[in-house]
């Protein structure tokens, strides 16, 4: 196994477009997080997935931000009409359970 | 919000010395997580320590955690240069195992 995988790990877009990033969790891994990460901070809980179900979302996650994990696989996160102050790093980390996450690398989104 | 604020935001210290880094949170817990970053990169899993647990060690880290003052210390001992990094406690709350709050990150760099 191959760890947390995620794509792309670096998305440059315009204002006002569409983006969709991806995520492949450790296989066997029921729970799936989004957390997103600003220059100096901390990452900050966007989502949780157990499964296929969304159990949780955090306010952070404004109408603009969508996110899905069909069949409990692989899950994208989807921002429509970016913003410059969506500028982030994108975290997917799974787990087995409520132990420890495994983090992937992390999309780099940059919004000109 | 962020539940956890590390203590201190930036530490630098010579190779061979101790470094201490300190986390304080505000909310009952389930575990409390120390994680560790490289410039640019996700996040990486050191240790965990649960509730009812006072101190752990993993090789040269030593974590302690004290439910009362609701803080936690991450003692890495005989540092070297590559443990330079961002390090940042995230806990469990109790009652919602599913998603860790991070805090704001300590940066130690460790000088050769």
């Amino acid at each position: 196994d191959t760890g947390v995988s995620q794509n792309p790990r670096h998305k440059i877009t315009k204002r006002g477009q569409n983006v969709t990033f991806r995520c492949d969790p450790i296989s066997e891994h029921n729970r799936l997080y989004w957390y997103r990460q600003t220059l100096g901070q901390g990452p900050e809980f966007l989502t949780y997935f157990q499964n296929e179900a969304q159990l949780e979302k955090s306010r952070l996650l404004s109408d603009r931000f969508s996110a899905e994990r069909p069949k409990g696989s692989f899950s994208t996160l989807e921002i429509q009409r970016t913003e410059q102050g969506d500028s982030a790093m994108y975290l997917c980390a799974s787990a087995p359970s409520s132990t420890e996450a495994f983090f992937g690398q992390g999309t780099r989104l940059t919004v000109v | 919000s962020q539940q956890g604020e590390e203590d201190p935001q930036a530490l630098s210290i010579q190779e061979g010395e101790n470094a201490t880094m300190n986390c304080s949170y505000k909310t009952s817990i389930n575990n409390l997580q120390w994680y560790r970053q490289n410039s640019g990169r996700g996040l990486v899993h050191l240790i965990l320590i649960r509730s009812n647990e006072r101190e752990k060690h993993s090789g040269r880290l030593r974590v302690t955690l004290d439910t009362s003052k609701k803080s936690s210390s991450l003692l890495i001992t005989a540092s070297r240069a590559a443990d330079t990094a961002s390090y940042f406690c995230a806990t469990a709350v109790s009652g919602s195992a599913r998603q860790l709050t991070f805090g704001s990150g300590t940066q130690l760099t460790v000088l050769p």
